[in-house]
This record gives C-alpha cells, structure tokens and sequence, in this order.
C-alpha cells in the first residue's frame, strides 16, 4: 500500500502560469481533502470531497479548482498562479468524515510563485 | 480569536523529561479532538485521539477538558525521536454532514541528548 501519494513534490512557478496537484490514495477512501500549509498558520482547507464526481469548498477555495473523476484521484489546479499560492500543500483522505477517523496525508508538495 | 491555540514553542528538554502541551479550542461544540504529530518537511500523521475519560498510550497521555476547552498532551521519559510539532486538532461539523479538522498552529519539541 502506498498509501495517499501526491505528485509533484516541488515546484516552481511564475506568476500566471497554471498547473495542476494530482493526489492518489490506494486505500478505498471515500472523502479526500487539500490543505495549504503556511507559516505560523495552522493547515487550512481548499476544497474537499466526500465522494466520486462530487466536490465542494473549503475555508480558503479562491484560486483553486478541483476535481475528483476517479474514487482515487484528486485534482488541485491553480489556473492564475499568484504569490499569495506559495505554500505547502497536503492532500488527505479518510474513509468517511464520521467524527473519530483518521485522516491519512500525503507526503506534500512544496509551491513557490514568483 | 483563533479556533486552536498553541504554545508554539520551541519546548526544548533534555532526554528523560516530562514535558506539557496544551492547547485551547473556541467552539464549545466541538466534538472530536485529536493529537497530530509532523517531522521536520513531513506530512502530519495521527499521535492519538483524545477522549473525555482522558487516554494513554505508551509514554503518551491525552486529557480532554470540555468545561474549559483544552486538550493536553504529556510525554513522559523523552526520546531524541520525539522531537517534533504536535498539532492540536479538533474536529467540527461543516457543510451538512461532513467534518472539517481545525488544526493548530503546532508546538515545537526538541529533546537534547
């Protein structure tokens, strides 16, 4: 099992480009999450999915776009990218959002817009 | 008001201490709370969920207190392998039927040899 794989692991942009965060878990999960982690902030959440074909907005969903085609894939796209982006971003799964499960992160990629 | 506070530290013992995080949460109805740990450049994983009648495993210690909401964690007889950010989670209702985890800045622990 290799658990929640995220791809790329870094990444540099210039402003305005675009490129998409693809993230991969082999473990059946229904619900998948991306967060952003920035300094002295605690992870905060893009966009998440509670199933196949369905997303929905996080805290902090402006920039982004999402989407989840496959139970095992989801997508994070930055269409714009802006120096506000540069972050570390996790993408997470759970078997479902009942209160006690775990959530399972990815390894992380690291973006920095210039 | 943040939604999770922590201490961030940096808490820096010598290996063998006893050493306290605690952390502070605003939404009395919150339900859920959790200890994370995060390495250095690594993604966070589960340290242990936190129940009211407080929970222990290993050298690690949990208590829950709702009526004045906070979470500790003890780590007892510190290892060099503890050094890490713990996070404080907690768990809330959002959307309808989902659950959103509200995560700590995280507090900084390095155990000195």
């Amino acid at each position: 099992n290799a658990g929640v794989t995220q791809t790329p692991k870094f990444r540099v942009l210039k402003t305005g480009q675009s490129m998409t965060l693809l993230c991969a878990q082999d473990m059946n999960h229904e619900y998948m999450y991306w967060y952003r982690q920035d300094p002295g902030m605690g992870l905060r959440l893009i966009h998440y999915s509670v199933g196949e074909g369905t997303t929905a907005k996080g805290e902090v969903p402006d920039g982004y776009n999402v989407s989840r085609l496959k139970k095992q894939n989801f997508l994070l796209g930055l269409e714009s990218a802006a120096p506000s982006q540069t972050s570390v971003y996790f993408c997470a799964s759970s078997y479902r959002a009942v209160l006690t499960y775990e959530q399972y992160f990815g390894p992380g990629t690291r973006l920095t817009v210039t | 008001r943040k939604e999770v506070e922590q201490d961030p530290g940096p808490f820096n013992v010598p290996e063998g201490a006893t050493v306290a995080f605690n952390c502070t949460y605003s939404n009395s109805a919150s339900q859920s709370f959790f200890w994370y740990r995060q390495d250095c450049r690594k993604e966070p994983k589960l340290l242990m969920s936190v129940y009211s009648s407080g929970n222990e495993d290993g050298r690690f210690t949990a208590q829950l207190n709702r009526a004045s909401q906070y979470i500790s964690l003890l780590i007892r007889d510190s290892k060099l392998s503890d050094s890490a950010t713990y996070l404080c989670v907690v768990n809330e209702r959002y959307g309808g039927a989902t659950n959103k985890l509200i995560f700590g800045t995280g507090t900084l622990l390095a155990v000195q040899p």
